[in-house]
């Protein structure tokens, strides 16, 4: 199947400050990406939809101005954690909708990045 | 109603059981059907795709859908310890996918 390409994997911070999240894909062009975040034991939240080239879709309750996407091009979204806090710490997840060929329409996931912030 | 349902376990079952794992879906729109498998600390994988009613068979693997009822299935024959993770079904229509919680399967040796 197709690969996705999250990074980092695992990232610990201070309270405060930023961090960004990568999500790639490797072997085919996505126009839409999403990302999610996931608690211990739950299910997947999806937390916004990101076009490549147009601003991102947030679901309700999520902060724009505290989770910052940017889909720049067909193979890469970023999500960065501004002013992070010890309760943005979960994994976030992205995953990438094939927009062309064989791996059209389906979704195919990062290997997700957990962020612990102290 | 959520719009879709699973049960979330946790489902412990002795290794080389089948496995049946469930959903059930209240949009008659959706037309495709997936099973994602998440370890512990992974993203999910994709493992089954399908659309509309039917059966897929892919190894060991099973994807039953029924539309008429809503409800699709994945069987997982000879179940393996490896095959322990949490099953997730997500179904769409047209752009919007939508997941189930998921069900966290244990197969004990």
């Amino acid at each position: 199947g197709a690969v996705v390409s999250q990074h980092p994997s695992w990232v610990i911070c201070k309270s405060g400050t930023s961090v960004k999240i990568e999500c790639r894909s490797l072997d085919f062009q996505a126009t839409t990406m999403f990302w999610y975040r996931q608690f211990p034991k739950q299910s997947l939240m999806l937390m916004a939809t990101s076009n490549e080239g147009s601003k991102a879709t947030y679901e309700q309750g999520v902060e724009k101005d505290k989770f910052l996407i940017n889909h720049a091009s067909l193979t890469l979204s970023t999500l960065t954690v501004t002013s992070a806090h010890p309760e943005d710490s979960s994994f976030y997840i992205c995953s990438a909708r094939g927009s062309s060929g064989r791996n059209h329409g389906e979704l195919f996931f990062g290997e997700g990045s957990r962020l612990t912030v102290l | 109603q959520k719009e879709v349902e699973q049960d979330p376990g946790p489902l412990s079952v002795p290794e080389g059981a089948i496995v049946s794992l469930n959903c059930t879906y209240s949009n008659s729109a959706f037309q495709y059907f997936m099973w994602y498998r998440q370890y512990s600390r992974k993203g999910p994988e994709l493992l089954m795709y399908t659309y509309s009613s039917g059966n897929k068979e892919d190894g060991r693997f099973t994807a039953q859908v029924d539309k008429s009822s809503k409800y699709i299935s994945l069987f997982i024959r000879d179940s393996q310890p490896s095959d322990s993770a949490t099953y997730l079904c997500a179904m769409r229509d047209g752009q919007n996918f939508v997941f189930g919680p998921g069900t966290r399967l244990s197969v004990l040796p």
